[in-house]
């Protein structure tokens, strides 16, 4: 089983759209959860780190911890075509906070379209 | 303008090649790691440097050899790769404190023949 899975996509969705994009995990122990973005061409570029379980919100973005069911997501309110992106969901393995060694999903491929 | 810059952007090689990636911050981060991206898997992670010494080699095979000279470059040398060795090779680092993020430049495409 792998430790961090995600659906590659692509998702298609019309501009102004609510996108959801989740990631399961199988490590009760992960404690520290990130998204990157990436866009075609480019690295990925930190979105958004949460810890624990709950919510944290950045501008349109919300991020989502579920610990009881090991399930991370990302929602993009008001989408738009620049969202246009592969969005990785990324763990960190152990309790501290360690960013050594972290642990992505393959990411997921997000078309917006006008 | 990432902050971490990455050359070649783009490679062709054959498998009895030798040729080297570069990577250079301007951040003043003192940890430095290669990852391999292949479609459809996770980022794997390859190396790891913290202030220039090797912390991490995650079964990486010798065909790949790293170099961190100081803590602004880091060095990918290749030899006798495979097809299967084909993808995006990309930097990142961050800084001394373990419990930042990392920044990633925008990778070397490599194509094996």
């Amino acid at each position: 089983q792998k430790e961090v899975e995600q659906d590659p996509g692509p998702l298609s969705v019309p501009e102004g759209a609510i996108v959801s994009l989740n990631c399961t995990y199988s490590n009760s122990a992960f404690q520290y959860f990130m998204w990157y973005r990436q866009y075609s061409r480019k690295g990925p570029e930190l979105l958004m780190y949460t810890y624990s379980s709950g919510n944290k919100e950045d501008g349109r973005f919300t991020a989502q911890v579920d610990k009881s069911s090991k399930y991370i997501s990302l929602f993009i309110r008001d989408s738009q075509p620049s969202d246009s992106a592969t969005y990785l969901c990324a763990t960190v393995p152990g309790r501290s906070y360690n960013t050594d060694k972290l642990i992505f999903g393959t990411g997921t491929r997000l078309q917006v379209f006008p | 303008e990432t902050g971490v810059t990455q050359t070649p952007r783009h490679l062709v090689m054959g498998m009895t090649n030798k040729k080297s990636l570069k990577c250079e911050q301007h951040l003043g981060h003192n940890a430095m790691y290669w990852y391999k991206q292949s479609a459809k898997k996770p980022l794997e992670l390859m190396f790891v440097y913290n202030f220039k010494e090797q912390t991490e080699n995650n079964s990486v095979p010798s065909r790949f050899s790293p170099e961190c000279p100081n803590s602004s470059h880091l060095f990918l040398h290749l030899h006798t790769l495979q097809p299967e060795d084909s993808a995006l090779y990309l930097c990142a680092s961050s800084p001394p404190s373990s419990n930042q993020p990392q920044h990633f430049g925008d990778g070397t495409r490599l194509s094996i023949l």
